[in-house]
């Protein structure tokens, strides 16, 4: 069983639908990450949490510490939302990086 | 601007080749990373250091080597012992965690 689980791994939505995308984790970490991978490969860092809920434009990230859960909104999707969406924990113990989910595959239809 | 540059963005090999791919960074971060990413899959980390003139194995060392000489550096060789060498390959830094990504390299076999 991976230490990071995603859900779904793939997704498609039409423009404006609220998007959720679930990540859960099986091992002890410092905070939880949410990244943006776009078709090019390069990613980008949206949030890094270890407790509550965060927002930044249309993305909310929250995270349950009790539960070893978290999710990414996206409100009033768009086509440029388009992307995988990278779940990827700080493990607590070990300064080797990120243990990282498979990601999830959104498509956002016009 | 702040940043991580990897290069060349695509790069062809022949078996039995090394091939050695570029990571700068101009962050100050201390902490460099090497990750693969295969499709459908997880990226999966290669090697990192968290400081100069130290790095360590991470969980598909096999096959690749690497340097770091200096804190802005830390190139990563592809050697011909690496059987499947095709593949996604990103490179991180941060202060003691992955925070910033490349663009990637897609290193394919000819």
């Amino acid at each position: 069983k991976n230490e990071v689980e995603q859900s779904p791994q793939n997704l498609t939505a039409q423009e404006g639908e609220f998007i959720t995308i679930n990540c859960s984790y099986s091992v002890g970490i410092s905070a939880l990450h949410w990244l943006q991978q776009h078709p090019g490969g390069g990613i980008v860092s949206l949030f890094m949490l270890s407790s509550g809920k965060k927002k930044h434009g249309r993305l909310i990230a929250t995270i349950n510490i009790q539960e070893k859960h978290s999710s990414l909104h996206i409100t009033a999707s768009h086509p440029r939302d388009s992307a995988v969406y990278i779940c990827a924990a700080s493990r607590l113990l070990g300064a080797d990086g990120l243990t990282f989910g498979k990601g999830t595959h959104l498509i956002i239809q016009p | 601007d702040g940043g991580i540059t990897q290069s060349p963005k695509y790069l062809f090999r022949k078996e039995g080749q090394n091939v050695t791919l570029s990571c700068e960074q101009n962050l100050n971060h201390d902490a460099m990373y090497w990750y693969r990413q295969d499709p459908g899959q997880g990226l999966r980390l290669i090697y990192y250091s968290q400081i100069v003139n130290d790095f360590q194995k991470g969980d598909i060392a096999e096959g690749y080597s690497v340097s770091r000489e200096k804190k802005e550096s830390f190139p990563l060789t592809v050697t011909s012992a690496q059987k499947n060498p095709t593949a996604f390959y990103l490179c991180a830094s941060g202060r003691s965690q992955p925070q910033h990504f490349g663009d990637g390299t897609r290193l394919s076999i000819l």
